[in-house]
């Protein structure tokens, strides 16, 4: 199973980016799957989650409204698309593999990709 | 949102000793709490899930108990390897949210 991450890099505020993780290594549309993400010399924070279906989605506060998770079972990719970037928003953001496979995702990941650093600076 | 606080945020301990953290809920998760464990510069490590569960690969000196609001994460005999910072985090509702996060470094 791996998990690898890209799409980081520094933007300004109020801009966009788009953020993949290429998904091997296990049947990609039998699971849920997270972003969660970390400020330099902070704690997890978790961002998003969608089910295997692509279509149930939940994120967190923070980001509701100007982050959206999707999927593209034909690539087995995910993606994070963030609009109205903030400077609290700079982070090493992680995607994750939901441990289960039922139709509702458990909540809990097993694995992780290495991350990849959005900095959002002037 | 359910608030998720740990404690200690440090602890100083030596190798072989028993370490406990302990997280608290702010309302009741029934037994939806895992613990991850997390080295510098590496992503997370899932040791336990629904509070007691040890996941596969693990090893035993971890433990975890707890339900309700209240949760504890065990090292029986802390090993070299453990130095880290531990993460518990609630997935009962959403949005899912961690622990602050407890470091436990080398006395």
């Amino acid at each position: 199973v791996q998990l690898v991450e890209s799409g980081g890099g520094v933007v300004q505020p109020g801009r966009s980016l788009r953020l993949s993780c290429a998904a091997s290594g296990f049947t990609f549309s039998r699971y849920g799957m997270h972003w969660v993400r970390q400020a330099p010399g902070k704690g997890l924070e978790w961002v998003a989650v969608i089910w295997y279906d692509g279509i149930n989605k939940y994120y967190a506060d923070s980001v509701k409204g100007r982050f959206t998770i999707s999927r593209d079972t034909s690539r087995n990719t995910l993606y994070l698309h963030m609009n109205s970037l903030r400077a609290e928003d700079t982070a090493q953001y992680y995607c994750a593999k939901d441990t289960s496979s039922d139709i509702a995702p458990a909540g809990i990941s097993d694995c992780w990709g290495q991350g990849t650093l959005v900095t959002v600076s002037s | 949102d359910i608030q998720m606080t740990q404690s200690p945020s440090t602890l100083s301990a030596s190798v072989g000793d028993r370490v406990t953290i302990t997280c608290r809920a702010s309302q009741s998760i029934s037994s939806w709490l895992a613990w991850y464990q997390q080295k510098p510069g590496k992503a997370p490590k899932l040791l336990i899930y629904k509070a007691s569960s040890l996941e596969s690969g693990v090893p035993s000196r971890f433990s975890g108990s707890g339900s309700g609001t209240e949760f504890t994460l065990t090292i029986t005999s802390l090993q070299p390897d453990d130095f880290a910072t531990y993460y518990c985090q609630q997935y009962d509702t959403y949005p899912w949210t961690f622990g602050q996060g407890t470091n436990v470094d080398i006395k």
